[in-house]
């Protein structure tokens, strides 16, 4: 079936430097992406969302780029802070009535001080 | 703020037992969703549902059943804990996504552990 993944398993940053978190999708018809993230004990928190219809939307600190020529997700995240430190995953809906969340395997970011 | 809340936060059980892991939201969701997350594989759906009494299988419903009797609330039932069926279980509620709005909000996850 359709499945979402994500490039790296880990990234490992420093505090201050910018983080870059890859996705590819392969559904071409997916037509809303979101990013979670997810700090140890807890559920996913929805960080940022982008619709197929544009190409980049900011949140604070946050950016996510959708390239869907070569279907592909990322997230950018500005001068990295420890807090930041979690599982971050990628999702999609299908363009499709009844459709569910699809998910990535997850990036785990590390930030070090 | 939308608030999911799942029932237990660790269970602890045995082989065969019947399990039920409840869920409830608060912001009149319409839609109810069951996630199972294992290390290296993300998370796989299990169930959703889209309206009252109404059911749907994800990609992982064998073992599992669900029940949504009330709008807030949604159940997930195992009949016959088997000890593959160990693993961090997430319940999520989207408002409608007929409206657009399908991002899902999650509860904290319920840790079983099946022994």
């Amino acid at each position: 079936g359709e499945s979402v993944g994500l490039h790296l398993p880990t990234l490992s940053v420093q505090e201050g430097d910018n983080s870059i978190i890859n996705c590819a999708y392969s559904n071409s018809a997916s037509d809303y992406f979101i990013w979670y993230k997810q700090e140890s004990g807890k559920g996913p928190q929805f960080i940022i969302d982008i619709r197929s219809n544009m190409d980049k939307r900011q949140g604070q600190r946050v950016t996510v780029l959708l390239n869907k020529t070569v279907k592909h997700l990322s997230l950018q995240i500005a001068a990295t802070q420890p807090g930041d430190s979690a599982v971050y995953f990628c999702a999609e809906i299908p363009n499709q009535a009844g459709t569910a969340l699809i998910f990535g395997k997850g990036t785990t970011l590390s930030v070090s001080s | 703020d939308v608030k999911v809340t799942q029932s237990s936060r660790y269970l602890v059980k045995r082989t065969g037992e019947k399990v039920f892991l409840e869920c409830v939201q608060d912001m009149d969701h319409e839609n109810m969703f069951w996630y199972r997350q294992d290390p290296g594989l993300g998370l796989r759906l299990i169930y959703f549902s889209y309206d009252v009494k109404m059911k749907e299988k994800g990609d992982i419903p064998e073992g599992y059943s669900v029940s949504r009797e009330k709008k807030e609330r949604f159940s997930l039932i195992l009949e016959s804990a088997s000890t593959n069926q160990t693993s961090m279980y997430l319940c999520a509620s989207s408002l409608d996504r007929r409206q657009g709005e399908e991002k899902l909000f999650f509860g904290s996850g319920t840790q079983l552990s099946v022994l």
